[in-house]
């Protein structure tokens, strides 16, 4: 059974870059596609980009292009996900998840990081 | 970039059914079969508990169940228990993303 467990709060100035990790146990890194999403406190879910398994390459939202960086370690099977000139409007918890299925993102996400709280603010 | 509609809040009484409609395009829930609903209590993680438009994953109650027609997708949950009381979020697939909807909060009264 896959987990993934994420790194602490951050909270960074205006302007400045995150970092945040996604550990995963019990599979390897390597067998699975780990996708990114957000949500801003009381707000709904957005999707923010990852490792589309139909063609192994990074995939990422429009909005969010130039800005986000989505990193693998598969020596030590953790994922990052960098975004970077954040505003405060980049406040949101942050989750890392994996696809349901090997072969598609297209079956849903399943598990589900812990998420990850990144405040921006002066 | 789109976000699927959703209707803000749905309610129902212990042991009614309640229907969560997903509202998209031609491009997105009416191309592919590739629809997925997760359920986030306060504080949690969303949970899947649909996939690929009516598939329940292992564990997940036969309570919950999915449909599709043309550009909108409905999930049903019969039998309406307390813990039901969550949001629920639709998302589909697309060849170049994935999109969440606006997201439901589900109140049992």
């Amino acid at each position: 059974q896959v987990q993934l467990v994420q790194s602490g709060a951050e909270v960074k100035r205006p302007g400045a870059s995150v970092k945040v990790s996604c550990k995963v146990s019990g599979h390897m890194l390597s067998e699975e596609s780990i996708h990114w999403v957000r949500q801003v406190p009381g707000k709904g879910l957005e999707w923010l980009g990852g490792l589309d398994p139909e063609d192994g390459k990074r995939i990422y939202a429009q909005k969010f292009q130039g800005r986000l960086t989505v990193t693998d370690d598969i020596s030590s099977d953790t994922a990052y996900m960098e975004l970077s000139s954040l505003r405060p409007e980049d406040t949101a918890v942050y989750y890392c998840a994996t696809t349901a299925a090997a072969a598609t993102r297209g079956s849903g996400f399943d598990p589900w990081g812990q998420g990850t709280l990144v405040t921006v603010s002066t | 970039q789109s976000v699927l509609t959703q209707p803000a809040s749905v309610s129902g009484s212990p042991g009614q059914s309640i229907t969560i409609s997903c509202t998209g395009t031609s491009t997105d829930i009416g191309a592919y079969n590739h629809v997925s609903w997760y359920q986030q209590h306060p504080g949690k993680a969303p949970r899947l508990i649909i996939y690929d438009v009516t598939n329940r994953p292992s564990g997940v109650s036969n309570h919950f169940s999915g449909s599709k027609s043309g550009n909108t997708a409905s999930l049903t949950i019969s039998g309406l228990q307390p813990e039901d009381e969550a949001d629920y979020y639709c998302s589909s697939y697309t060849s170049i993303s994935t999109l969440f909807g606006t997201g439901t909060k589900v109140t049992v009264l």
